[in-house]
């Protein structure tokens, strides 16, 4: 079946870019996101890319995906405590329901 | 804008009890999804929904029942709470699969002992 793996933990310093790694197994998937969840909140979409796609940009996050190696990335220029959260990756095909990654704890020290 | 409203927020339950988890959303949303969420582990469907009318399993759904008689409401239900199903629950709902965004509700921290 589909599975999704991310690292833990991620500690920063502020103003420092951040980088959070994804890899996925399913071939198929279509669709690849990012989510983040704050302390006692529901998660909430960052940006996704389409698998069409190599690279996205969003002010100051950026995504990349490597189809061939099936993995995903998530950028964060100029990180900010505010940035401190949890951040998913997440896939699918459109045919299915969203297959979640463990979630990175993002730290971002002042 | 209301979106995804789960009650409640936190629940203890005994061991053997079993509570309804409310989720409604104001989105029109076909889809609904119901997770659960430990520690370390991301996120598990236990049930899903394509409408009004259907539901089907997903990846842990051994334990719950879901309904789904009307487009917003996606109802949860523990028959017989047991500790391994102490966990965060969240409900989230979308207009499609693929690229259309899920909203998630704020999420019911459950507690079986």
């Amino acid at each position: 079946g589909e599975d999704v793996e991310q690292s833990l933990f991620l500690s920063v310093r502020e103003g420092d870019s951040s980088v959070i790694n994804c890899t996925y197994t399913d071939s198929s998937s279509t669709y690849l996101y990012w989510y983040k969840q704050e302390p006692g909140a529901g998660l909430q979409l960052l940006t996704y890319i389409f698998s069409n796609m190599d690279m996205k940009q969003d002010q100051r996050l950026t995504v990349l995906l490597n189809k061939k190696d099936k993995h995903l990335s998530l950028r964060i220029a100029d990180t900010q405590t505010g940035d401190s959260a949890i951040y998913f990756c997440a896939e699918t095909t459109g045919r299915r329901a969203l297959t979640f990654g463990s979630g990175t704890r993002l730290q971002v020290q002042p | 804008n209301a979106g995804v409203t789960q009650t409640p927020k936190f629940r203890i339950l005994k061991i053997g009890q079993s509570m309804t988890l409310q989720c409604t959303q104001d989105m029109n949303h076909n889809y609904m999804y119901w997770y659960r969420q430990d520690p370390g582990m991301g996120l598990k469907l236990i049930y899903y929904s394509v409408g009004a009318g259907i539901t089907d399993k997903g990846e842990v759904p051994n334990g719950y029942n879901v309904s789904r008689s009307t487009t917003e409401d996606f109802p949860l239900r523990l028959e017989l709470a047991a500790p391994s199903q102490t966990s965060v629950y969240f409900c989230a709902s979308s207009w499609g699969q693929g690229v259309t965004e899920a909203f998630f509700g704020q999420g019911t921290r459950l507690t079986v002992v």
